[in-house]
């Protein structure tokens, strides 16, 4: 297994421009979620998913956009591009323990990204 | 609103030098407090969840317990390698699989 994935390993935009950030996990996990870490601040939830089809905002979710089409991808696209959005970008996923409950996440390697 | 604070910040053990990490944590309803080690420029790598107040795991050097305002990571005998950021973090009862994270201590430890 690859486990969770994240394409690209490092990113520079300029001001205004959009991208996609890509995820991808093997494990047939319900939950994805993503993540930024800045200094200072620790991990901040974004966006997260329970399902194909199923998406919902985090703590820190404008400006980003989620769909997830099937079990396995979760993409993160940025409509424009700030500098206030230059931060680690994290993807994770975890199984289903119950109704509600999950186990514990699973991380990928990040996406750096830096906006000019 | 959940809260998380870990202390301290950073901290520098000599090599077999015991020490504790603290996780305190306000949250209406906990369902699990999880433990993960981050390397420079790696994603998050979990390590222990924690759901009940007296429960303790260990792995290695590693053993973490809680309380119901606080989790501690003790590490016995550190080697350099065990030098990291460790993040604590909190999930709700009734909010499925999302965490709130604290900022983390960055651990040195020198041979």
């Amino acid at each position: 297994n690859a486990g969770v994935t994240q394409t690209p390993k490092f990113q520079v935009l300029k001001t205004g421009q959009s991208m996609t950030l890509q995820c991808a996990q093997d494990m047939n996990h319900e939950y994805m979620s993503w993540y930024r870490q800045d200094p200072g601040m620790g991990l901040r939830l974004i966006h997260y998913s329970v399902g194909a089809g199923i998406t919902d905002q985090g703590e820190v979710p404008n400006g980003y956009n989620v769909s997830r089409s099937t079990t396995e991808d979760f993409p993160l696209r940025l409509l424009s591009a700030a500098p206030s959005q230059t931060s680690v970008y994290f993807c994770a996923s975890s199984s289903r323990l119950g109704t509600g409950t999950y186990n514990e996440q699973f991380f990928g390697p990040g996406t750096r990204l830096t906006v000019l | 609103e959940d809260q998380v604070t870990q202390s301290p910040e950073a901290l520098r053990l000599q090599e077999g030098e015991s020490s504790s990490l603290n996780c305190s944590y306000t949250v209406s309803g906990l369902r699990g407090l999880f433990w993960y080690r981050q390397d420079p420029g790696k994603g998050p790598e979990f390590l222990f969840t924690l759901y009940s107040a007296g429960e303790e795991k260990e792995k290695e050097r590693l053993k973490a317990t809680l309380t119901k305002k606080e989790s501690f990571l003790h590490i016995t005998a550190p080697k350099p390698e065990d030098s990291a950021t460790y993040l604590c973090a909190v999930s709700r009862e009734t909010s499925g699989s999302r965490l709130t994270f604290g900022e983390g201590t960055q651990l040195t430890v020198n041979p």
